[in-house]
């Protein structure tokens, strides 16, 4: 079977900085995706990963480790407006490079 | 750029009838489109993958027959879910992914169903 576990819920203060972590097992592994989500919009594009190691894009970094099939992302300098489902996402590369969504995480930010 | 729509983004229907969801790619060309579903509070599932002017893959599971995929242009995929029944009441979420260049995908703004 195929399955991409996370922490159902995190919570954190404004300005902190907070880990979301991501293991996975799939048949198939191209890369790691992180999307975030605020309730009833779009997932929205944050990071990914394809080869091992740290990803910076702004308050936002991401980690992967293909050896222990694990991932992290990383935000810093928490807001309120981060509070949000985040989701990692495997893509299976192939002809179409679908997408395989984890069991997403809640985040909230408190003052 | 990259903006993918969806019409309608809510949609109320009695049980039984038909629902038609649309996603368009708005600025680019998408060889292929996915459709998922997302119940509250839980994950996005992969229902089906469209590539324009082929049949639709569906996952284990989704029923052929009741969500029919159309991927009649390079920027128009439609999902009908058929004889909709209160159980089909979910959000449905397009993405798109552009015929050249990158893998990523682009997603829509989701379609909340509710059949009573």
């Amino acid at each position: 079977g195929q399955s991409l576990e996370q922490p159902s819920e995190v919570t954190a203060v404004e300005g902190a900085i907070v880990q979301i972590n991501c293991t996975y097992q799939t048949s198939g592994f191209y890369g790691l995706s992180w999307y975030q989500q605020h309730d009833g919009g779009a997932p929205t594009f944050l990071s990914y990963n394809a080869l091992d190691g740290l990803e910076e894009t702004g308050r936002f970094s991401s980690f992967l480790s293909r050896s222990d099939s694990y991932g992290y992302l990383l935000l810093q300098e928490l807001q309120m407006k981060d509070s949000a489902s985040y989701f990692c996402a495997v893509s299976r590369g192939g002809a179409t490079n679908k997408l395989i969504f984890g069991t997403g995480t809640l985040l909230a930010v408190q003052p | 750029g990259a903006v993918v729509s969806q019409h309608p983004s809510r949609v109320i229907c009695k049980s039984g009838t038909s629902v038609k969801i649309e996603c368009r790619s708005l600025d680019f060309q998408a060889t292929t489109m996915f459709w998922y579903r997302q119940f509250p509070k839980k994950s996005l599932m992969l229902m089906a993958t469209s590539n324009e002017g082929s049949k639709a893959t569906y996952e284990q599971g989704v029923e052929k027959d009741k969500f029919l995929i159309n991927h009649a242009s390079l920027t128009l995929s439609t999902l009908t879910v058929t004889s909709a029944h209160p159980e089909d009441s979910s959000f449905y979420i397009c993405s798109a992914r552009a015929a050249s260049g990158t893998s990523e995908q682009f997603f829509g703004p989701g379609t909340r169903l509710t059949v009573l």
